[in-house]
C-alpha cells in the first residue's frame, strides 16, 4: 500500500511558464511534507517543507501548497527554467514515526523546454 | 560544510557474492539513514540509526542485509549474499532533526548491479 502516490511520472512545460507538480497521500498521521529534487547520478536534495498546520508556503520561485481536507499536495515552480529539469519526490513524515523518517513518492520528472 | 559521502560510487558483483558500502554523514547530524531506490520508484527506507542505535529497520532484510555505526559516526551497510533484485541504488542520509525541521541530507549514492 503506497501511502506517497505521485500519479503523473513525467510533466513537459515551456520555460518560462509555471510547472505544477502534484502529490496525494492517504495517511492521516502524516503531519510535515518535503520535496526534494534529484539531478541525474546525484542523491536527492532537498527543496521545500511544509507543516500540516500551513496551506502554503513559499519560497522565491518555489511554492507548495496544501489540502489536507483532499490530503493532496502541490508544488508550483513559476517562472520555470531549464535547470529547473529534474526529477521531483514528495516525502511526508507520520507524527507518531521516528522523528526524521520520511516516506517517499515515486518521483516526477520534470522537463523544462527552452 | 562538507556533505554526505558515500563510496563506492559504483559497484558490480555477481549473486551469491557479497558487498559492502560506507556513509560519513555531515558532521553533527546524529541521526543516518539507509535507502534503497530501485530505477523509477522513490528511495526506501532500510535502516535508520540515531547515534550508534537502531530506531526502525523494520524494512531490512534481516536474512542478507545487516548495517552498523559503531561509533555514532560512519555507517557501513553490507549485503550477504547478493540477488539480482538487490540491484539499485543505495542512499545515505543524514539529518538534524531539530525545531520541526526534517529534511534529509543526501549522499551521492552507490549503483549497485548484480549479475
Amino acid at each position: 500500500d503506497q501511502q506517497v502516490k505521485q500519479n503523473s511520472p513525467s510533466l513537459s512545460v515551456q520555460e518560462g511558464r509555471i510547472s505544477i507538480l502534484n502529490c496525494d497521500y492517504t495517511n492521516s498521521m502524516f503531519d510535515y511534507f518535503l520535496w526534494y529534487k534529484k539531478y541525474p547520478a546525484e542523491g536527492p536534495t532537498f527543496l521545500i517543507s511544509i507543516s500540516s498546520i500551513k496551506d502554503k508556503n513559499e519560497d522565491g520561485r518555489f511554492t507548495v501548497f496544501l489540502n489536507k481536507s483532499a490530503k493532496h499536495l502541490s508544488l508550483h515552480i513559476v517562472p520555470s527554467q531549464p535547470g529547473d529539469s529534474a526529477v521531483y519526490f514528495c516525502a511526508a513524515r507520520a507524527i507518531n514515526t521516528n522523528a526524521g523518517k520520511s516516506t517517499f513518492g515515486d518521483g516526477t520528472t520534470l522537463t523544462v523546454k527552452p | 560544510e562538507a556533505g554526505v559521502a558515500q563510496s563506492p560510487r559504483y559497484k558490480i558483483i555477481e549473486k551469491r557474492q557479497s558487498v559492502a558500502f560506507w556513509c560519513n554523514p555531515i558532521s553533527g547530524h546524529a541521526t543516518l539513514y539507509w535507502y534503497q531506490q530501485i530505477l523509477g520508484q522513490g528511495p526506501k527506507l532500510l535502516i535508520q540509526f540515531q547515534n550508534n542505535g537502531v530506531v526502525d529497520d523494520s524494512q531490512l532484510p534481516k536474512d542478507r542485509f545487516s548495517a552498523e555505526r559503531l561509533k555514532g559516526v560512519d555507517s557501513t551497510l553490507k549485503i550477504q549474499p547478493a540477488k539480482l533484485e538487490d540491484s539499485a541504488v543505495y542512499l545515505c542520509a543524514s539529518s538534524l532533526v531539530a525545531r520541526g525541521s526534517y529534511e534529509q541530507y543526501f549522499g551521492p549514492g552507490t549503483r549497485l548491479t548484480v549479475t
